[in-house]
């Protein structure tokens, strides 16, 4: 039973260049949250997506980040002209049910560095 | 903006101690807590959900208490053992607002 896998576990960027990260929930979930870890720093919610739907992205930048959970494939988070301040550790989790009641199962992370 | 708040920082105890930390988080719409064992290099793995006031639960060595009214939530690790050694998360909610998680609690134990 293979847990939530992101891909790729660390990421290079030079300053403008795009970034995506991908994240295959668990088997049988259907629900995704990505979350971001600055340095020193706790995990930050950024966008919770159901199956080609965005639930809650309240906590995603405005400008220059975007993410999608297609029907089919993984979710993806995309971050457009990235900049040094973007270098983070990028965390997905998966649930089975909707709600924060059902415990999230997280993914090893993907960590960004932006040159 | 809910802030949850965990307490001590760090933690070094010997090994078979029994240990406990705090999380705090503010009662008013009170909806979930979680809790999270996060060992270095690995990911974040769940430990508990809790939503009524006065739940507890447990994983063996490991339980969790849960008082809404008063804002606060306790883990205790019974026997404390060098495996045990990561970092503790605790996250909470309101309504149904994404969760908060607090900066953790990082625990070492020392053979």
């Amino acid at each position: 039973n293979a847990g939530v896998m992101q891909n790729p576990r660390h990421l290079v960027r030079r300053r403008g260049q795009e970034a995506r990260l991908r994240c295959s929930p668990m088997k049988g979930h259907s629900h995704v949250y990505w979350y971001r870890q600055l340095p020193e720093e706790g995990l930050k919610f950024m966008v919770y997506l159901q199956k080609e739907n965005i639930i809650d992205e309240s906590g995603m930048p405005k400008e220059r980040f975007s993410a999608e959970f297609p029907k089919e494939g993984p979710s993806i988070l995309r971050i457009q002209q990235v900049v040094r301040g973007d270098s983070a550790a990028y965390f997905c989790a998966s649930s089975r049910g909707q709600g924060n009641t059902y415990e999230q199962y997280f993914g090893p992370g993907t960590r960004l560095t932006v040159t | 903006i809910l802030n949850v708040e965990q307490s001590p920082q760090s933690l070094h105890v010997q090994e078979g101690d029994s240990t406990n930390f705090t999380c705090s988080f503010p009662s008013s719409n009170f909806y979930a807590l979680h809790w999270y064992r996060w060992e270095t290099a690995k990911s974040p793995e769940a430990l508990f959900v809790m939503t009524l006031n006065g739940d507890e639960k447990k994983k063996g060595r490991i339980s969790a208490t849960l008082n809404t009214k008063e804002g606060y939530s306790y883990l205790y690790i019974k026997g404390s053992q060098p495996e045990d050694s990561a970092t503790y998360l605790c996250a909470s909610n309101s309504g149904n607002t994404p969760l908060v998680f607090g900066k953790g609690t990082r625990l070492s134990v020392i053979a």
